[in-house]
């Protein structure tokens, strides 16, 4: 599986947006781009997935770049609930069907 | 539906016991995942079913472990001679498996194991 870089920890103030990278320079054509964010004592949670447009839904955005090398997961106004570990994750239909998850980004936010 | 659904949320068993545990997925989804997770970790694929078959099994999967889905709706995960390092988050998902490369995953809130 291609393989994605994302920071360890992130810090962000309440009611402000967080901007979270990843970087995925081998990611092939049919790599789709998926972000999973976990909370405490929970099962990971889809958050959004895009494949080369900028994709939006009600719990986030998704930028991707036009090389496709890298993407960013916007949280527009960060509450303490999205305190969270967060997941970019490659998925490949013709790698099989199973998410690969790296080690994430912690993100807190300070009220 | 109220999502996946894990049974029990926490086992704590002595090494060299049995364990099972059972997912119930969302009533429509034909795929079905098997995860495991440590302290700090991400979650680690551990093997797939689509329907009753299962297509794909990862290396962390020993001989001491054995999944089933017997009529494509609930699975069972079992580890036998269970040894410390078997400790973890063992987390089921479910999908619906169609042309669409992006369909998410719905996770359950996972069975905590801890052996002692």
């Amino acid at each position: 599986d291609a393989k994605t870089t994302q920071p360890n920890s992130m810090e962000s103030n309440e009611e402000e947006p967080v901007h979270l990278p990843c970087n995925h320079s081998t990611i092939s054509g049919t790599d789709y781009i998926h972000w999973y964010r976990q909370l405490p004592s929970q099962g990971p949670e889809y958050v959004i997935h895009g494949l080369t447009s900028n994709v939006n839904n009600r719990m986030a955005s998704l930028a991707i770049a036009e090389d496709r090398k890298s993407s960013t997961l916007i949280l527009h106004r960060a509450t303490l609930r999205d305190a969270a570990v967060y997941y970019c994750i490659l998925r490949n239909k013709a790698a099989g069907n199973k998410l690969t998850f790296g080690g994430g980004t912690r993100v807190l936010v300070k009220p | 539906d109220t999502g996946v659904s894990q049974n029990p949320r926490h086992k704590i068993t002595k090494r060299g016991q049995n364990v099972t545990f059972r997912c119930d997925p969302i009533s429509e989804h034909n795929r079905l995942y098997w995860y495991r997770q440590t302290l700090g970790q991400g979650p680690e694929f551990l093997t797939y079913f689509q329907n009753e078959a299962q297509l794909e099994k990862s290396r962390l999967l020993s001989d001491r472990f054995s999944a089933e889905r017997p009529k494509g709706s609930f699975s069972t995960l079992e580890i036998q001679r269970t040894e410390q390092g078997d400790s973890a988050m063992y987390l089921c998902a479910s999908s619906l498996g169609s042309r669409l490369s992006g369909n998410g995953y719905t996770f359950g809130s996972g069975t905590r194991l801890t052996v002692v």
